[in-house]
């Protein structure tokens, strides 16, 4: 079964750092491109970085670049977004999500809460 | 960046009824675009990808439609577990996109 556990979410205060870690299960990690996507609270969806299977490559929103940086360790199929200079507009919901074979994201993790507040 | 803009915002149908939900791109796609399902509380669900294949385990009374700057989603024959909210993404050129969505709700 394909499974895909984040971690690392919680309150954090403006222009502080978080750690956000998604385990994924199941499949052949190190394959597959990876993705990281946002919902704030009551909002729509908002895709924030992808990198490639390699890691090799990696791609950012805007609203995000320079301050995220999303690495993968497929040894130990770990997806990694690390968030520098937080914002209260980063607060959401951050979902992993696994690229399929025809490039939609098949599969998503159940999300982690960041909350980012004084 | 491609904008993807979803009508209507809201459509209020009875269980049995056809759902049919748009998705307008601001420049061509071609036909990477694939269609989610989020219920409240939970995770989006891939349901179309590739503007018209259905993923797996999705349900036939799914469909999609369209190619370039119009797509479609139609749900024939809505059952209970179908009222949710649907969102729209396009995979042709970075930054990927969503549309806002488009709930569907009980009339």
């Amino acid at each position: 079964e394909v499974l895909l556990l984040e971690s690392g979410g919680g309150l954090v205060q403006p222009g502080g750092s978080l750690r956000l870690s998604c385990t994924a299960s199941g499949f052949t990690f190190k394959i597959y491109d990876m993705t990281w996507v946002r919902q704030a609270p009551g909002k729509g969806l908002e895709w924030v970085s992808s990198i490639s299977g390699s890691g090799g490559t990696s791609y950012y929103a805007d609203s995000v670049k320079g301050r995220f940086s999303v690495s993968r360790d497929n040894s130990k199929n770990i997806l990694h977004l690390q968030m520098n200079s937080l914002r209260a507009e980063d607060t959401a919901v951050y979902y992993c999500a696994k690229h399929g074979d025809f490039g939609a994201f098949d599969m998503w993790g159940q999300g982690t809460m960041v909350t980012v507040s004084s | 960046e491609i904008v993807l803009t979803q009508s209507p915002a809201t459509l209020s149908l009875s269980p049995g009824e056809r759902a049919t939900l748009s998705c307008r791109a601001s420049q061509s796609v071609s036909y990477y675009l694939a269609w989610y399902q989020q219920k409240l509380g939970q995770a989006p669900r891939l349901l179309i990808y590739d503007a018209s294949n259905r993923a797996t385990g999705i349900p036939a009374r799914f469909s999609g439609g369209g190619s370039g700057t119009d797509f479609t989603l139609t749900i024939s024959n809505l059952e209970p577990e179908d009222f949710a909210v649907y969102y729209c993404q396009q995979r042709s050129k970075w930054p990927l996109t969503f549309g806002g969505g488009t709930k569907v709700e009980i009339k």
